[in-house]
């Protein structure tokens, strides 16, 4: 059974910085991994998608990877805005085409 | 472009009583529509998909069901509701069940039971 995991559940850093964000996965018999933001009391939106083929997607300063012989997917984020913070979450299309879900890493960040 | 509704935003509702929660696509048709659960500190559950009209695919035992009366109209209803039902409802669409398409989120609804 698929099971997705994002450490830590919790992350607070300062302006500017850059940092990781980390999603492992127990079975590598996946099609795609992707990353989603959620806004407090608010729905998801997509940040990257990743097919199973792929390394890693870029978009501005959101770079997603993806190992999937490892079972991890990290999401770097460069020079952090407190427009940032959100909960991110990560989720991965298993081999029965459904969508198994982290439950997520709330990001803040700091003025 | 499409945009993706769910009605109520918040809903307080006593142990026992009925609900329908209502999501509804725009600008897009035959849509793949999904609802999912999201409890606090958990990842997303999914509760039932539907690739066309009356075609409810469930994928968790509850007492919760679905039903979708139009292309576009996806309903999730219980007839009666558990302590447990409480949670963050998550309609989302997709244009196909395949490996290069997203899933779009609505905005969610709140379900407070007492």
């Amino acid at each position: 059974k698929q099971e997705v995991t994002q450490i830590p559940a919790a992350l607070s850093v300062p302006e500017g910085e850059n940092l990781v964000l980390n999603c492992s996965f127990t079975d590598s018999a996946i099609y795609n991994l992707q990353w989603f933001r959620q806004d407090p009391g608010k729905g998801l939106t997509s940040l990257l998608l990743i097919q199973s083929s792929q390394r890693e997607q870029t978009s501005g300063r959101l770079n997603a990877s993806l190992d999937k012989s490892s079972g991890r997917s990290t999401l770097y984020i460069a020079a952090s805005q407190p427009g940032d913070s959100a909960t991110y979450l990560c989720a991965v299309l298993d081999s029965n085409y459904q969508l198994i879900w982290g439950a997520g890493t709330k990001l803040i960040i700091k003025p | 472009s499409q945009t993706i509704h769910q009605w109520p935003a918040t809903l307080v509702q006593p142990v026992g009583s009925p609900l329908s929660l209502e999501c509804t696509v725009e600008g897009t048709s035959n849509p793949n529509l999904y609802w999912y659960r999201q409890a606090a500190g958990r990842g997303l559950q999914l509760l039932f998909y539907s690739v066309g009209i009356g075609q409810i695919s469930s994928e968790v035992p509850q007492n919760l069901s679905a039903s979708r009366p139009q292309d576009r109209q996806f309903i999730l209803s219980s007839k009666k509701l558990l302590l447990s039902d409480s949670g963050f409802y998550l309609c989302a669409w997709s244009r196909v069940a395949g490996v290069q398409e997203t899933q779009y989120f609505g905005p969610g609804t709140r379900l407070l039971v007492l």
